[in-house]
């Protein structure tokens, strides 16, 4: 399927230290895409890297991608406790973009 | 520039109801998705729209949901009647999408308990 899945499903780190979960799908993408979600909210979009890219920053995160592997990776660096919130890839083919189950992060003080 | 907008926040019906949920993408945005996220989920694509055309309805119970979007911009979701299982939060949004390249832009979404 094109959905993504992520890992791990949940993920608690102190504040300051840094954040990384990995996203895996099954098909050919034009794009993969990296959303938050903070309790009660909508998703927020955070970066999008496309299928001929292999890295990509913006600001304190970094997204990696390998399309040999399907596989994409998001690092959260120097986390804060605003960083509390799921985290959903979503690889887009033409024009489906699907979102797996997301990674819960905690990040505590 | 303003947000996906979504009414009601909250709605609560007893099941074999009928509700309706309502949202105005931004402004410009061809495409409009209505997605479904149960409690614990990913959100799970129900229809999405391309201006006022349908472009994927393969995962919209049809039997019990309708959505429409008038003149390519406003859209209304509605079930009718409600179950058990369609508790959980309605989320609606665009995106602007020239070259499938545009990310979704989400509205804070409808939260509804069906009782």
């Amino acid at each position: 399927s094109q959905q993504g899945e992520e890992d791990p499903q949940a993920l608690s780190i102190q504040e300051g230290e840094n954040a990384t979960m990995n996203c895996s799908y099954k098909t050919s993408i034009n794009n993969l895409q990296w959303y938050r979600q903070n309790s009660g909210r909508g998703l927020v979009h955070l970066i999008l890297i496309r299928s001929n890219e292999r890295e990509k920053h913006s600001g304190r995160l970094r997204v990696t991608l390998d399309t040999s592997k399907k596989s994409s990776s998001l690092l959260i660096t120097a986390s804060r406790a605003a960083d509390t919130a799921s985290y959903f890839c979503a690889p887009r083919r033409n024009y489906k973009l699907s979102f797996g189950a997301g990674t819960t992060v905690t990040v505590r003080a | 520039e303003a947000g996906v907008a979504q009414s009601p926040r909250y709605k609560i019906i007893e099941k074999r109801q009928s509700v309706a949920f309502w949202c105005n993408p931004i402004s410009g945005h061809a495409t409009l998705y209505w997605y479904q996220q149960i409690l614990g989920q990913g959100p799970k694509l129900l229809i999405q729209f391309q201006n006022n055309g349908v472009v994927d309805d393969s995962q919209l119970p049809k039997d019990r949901f309708s959505a429409e979007r008038l003149k390519g911009v406003d859209s209304t979701l509605k079930i009718q009647p409600a179950k058990l299982e369609d508790s959980a939060v309605y989320l609606c949004a665009s995106s602007s999408d020239r070259v499938n390249y545009s990310p979704l832009h989400f509205g804070n979404g409808t939260r509804l308990t069906v009782t």
